[in-house]
């Protein structure tokens, strides 16, 4: 079972920003925090990861929480190119990626 | 580009027959992944593979899912006798390396999908 809780759907005006919120309240210290996309007819596409520190690259920026308990997924400018559903993983290296059902993100004009 | 391909994307297969499922990795990534995903779900682990050695097969469903990776480079996913509950997309991932320390960051395929009738 997925370590993850996402809310299955929201929406985003395009050019403002799109925050996903990810809970893992069970995440364990070893335990890094991915988030992969995927756009419709597509293979899912890696975003960003994390341990402890918000990260930021061209893509997006991730903030955790300094309990580690939740993440949010920050898209600056949404563009209706960013319509997909994002998937928010726990995992440590050399496990299996378990994927959930993700948060269907709709950027609209 | 150099990413991962995967072939064929679409398959209709009537129930009972066998299909073959083919993925052609990153060049130089060592681990492949294959995963399953219904329509509506998240991909669900099948199988890992370090190069031709297959390290994980937990996720496969049943005998009749087969997956090989003989020269550790492209990999087949083999369904024998299909059956209507196997109709998914087949999605490969492929990574630089497990377990050392790197991001492992998995770079997906455009998946195949398979509609068994």
């Amino acid at each position: 079972d997925a370590k993850t809780t996402q809310p299955p759907s929201m929406d985003c005006a395009e050019g403002r920003a799109a925050n996903l919120p990810c809970n893992h309240s069970t995440i364990s210290g070893n335990e890094y925090v991915y988030w992969y996309r995927q756009i419709h007819s597509q293979g899912p596409q890696y975003i960003i990861h994390g341990l402890k520190n918000n990260e930021t690259n061209e893509m997006a920026s991730l903030i955790i929480t300094e309990d580690r308990k939740s993440s949010t997924l920050i898209l600056p400018h949404a563009t209706l190119r960013d319509t997909a559903v994002y998937y928010c993983i726990v995992r440590n290296y050399g496990q299996n990626f378990v994927f959930g059902p993700g948060t269907r993100l709709s950027v609209l004009p | 580009g150099a990413g991962v391909s995967q072939s064929p994307r679409y398959k209709v297969a009537k129930r009972g027959q066998d299909v073959a499922l083919r993925c052609d990795p990153i060049s130089g990534h060592v681990s492949l992944f294959w995963y399953q995903q219904a329509l509506g779900q998240g991909p669900e682990f099948l199988t890992y593979f370090q190069n031709e050695a297959q390290l994980d097969k937990s996720g496969l469903p049943s005998d009749r899912f087969f997956a090989e990776r003989p020269e550790g480079s492209v990999s087949t996913l083999k369904i024998q006798r299909t059956q209507q509950e196997d109709s998914a997309v087949y999605l490969c991932a492929s990574s630089l390396a497990r377990g050392q320390g790197a991001p492992e960051t998995q770079y997906f395929g455009p998946g195949t999908r398979l509609l068994v009738l």
